[in-house]
């Protein structure tokens, strides 16, 4: 079975671009979770949908962040405009069970914002 | 919200020792606390779990220990292989999970 797919695997771009992450979660999962790891602050929680509903964004830092899911089989994070500070490792996880039960990571797309 | 503290940062160990990696937590609400392995270059896998309502729970090599007067859970590698090296993540959840800051384990053949 496939797993959580993201793309693209490496994204380096300008500071002011946009970038736009993709996910798609395993079928069957009714929780997608988005993850940032960095080495200063490990790994946040920015997102999590129930069901296609975005159901807690505090994490989000700020308005330049925004996260959609527009059906059961995709999810975007964009990035708009992007800051080298936002430079770090964005993952992608599902899980049928919400945060008490095993989350399904995929491999994670690496930021570079020069 | 709650807060994960993990320690050591780092662990290096022969093969074929014990490694022991602790955790403690603040939110005496949390009932759910996953340990997670994440090799280089791959996205964290959960390698074993454990509920609020028993104090212990082993899985061929791997066992995990809670003590939640304390607020504190270990996870305890035995035997160890070099496939053990990683980076690992313990994480309590409350509301939502969140992680500790992981310690990367190193196996020395």
């Amino acid at each position: 079975d496939a797993g959580v797919i993201q793309s693209p695997r490496h994204e380096v771009t300008e500071m002011g671009q946009e970038v736009t992450l993709r996910c798609k979660p395993i079928s069957g999962h009714d929780y997608l979770f988005w993850y940032r790891q960095t080495m200063m602050r490990g790994l946040e929680l920015l997102i999590y949908f129930n069901n296609n509903v975005p159901i807690d964004d505090s994490g989000m830092p700020e308005d330049r962040f925004s996260a959609k899911m527009p059906n059961a089989s995709f999810s975007t994070l964009k990035i708009q405009p992007s800051e080298p500070r936002d430079s770090a490792v964005y993952f992608c996880a599902s899980s049928w069970t919400g945060t008490t039960g095993e989350l399904f990571f995929g491999e994670g797309s690496r930021l570079t914002v020069l | 919200g709650e807060n994960v503290e993990q320690h050591p940062s780092t662990l290096s160990v022969q093969e074929g020792d014990s490694a022991v990696i602790k955790c403690t937590y603040s939110d005496s609400a949390s009932n759910y606390f996953p340990w997670y392995k994440q090799e280089l270059g791959k996205g964290p896998q959960l390698i074993i779990d454990i509920r609020s309502n028993v104090g212990e729970k082993k899985d061929q090599r791997i066992a995990v220990t809670l003590n939640k007067t304390a607020k504190h859970f270990s996870l305890h590698i035995t035997e160890t292989q070099p496939e053990d090296s990683a980076v690992y993540f313990c994480a309590a959840d409350s509301e939502k999970l969140t992680f500790g800051t992981g310690t990367r384990l190193t196996i020395i053949p």
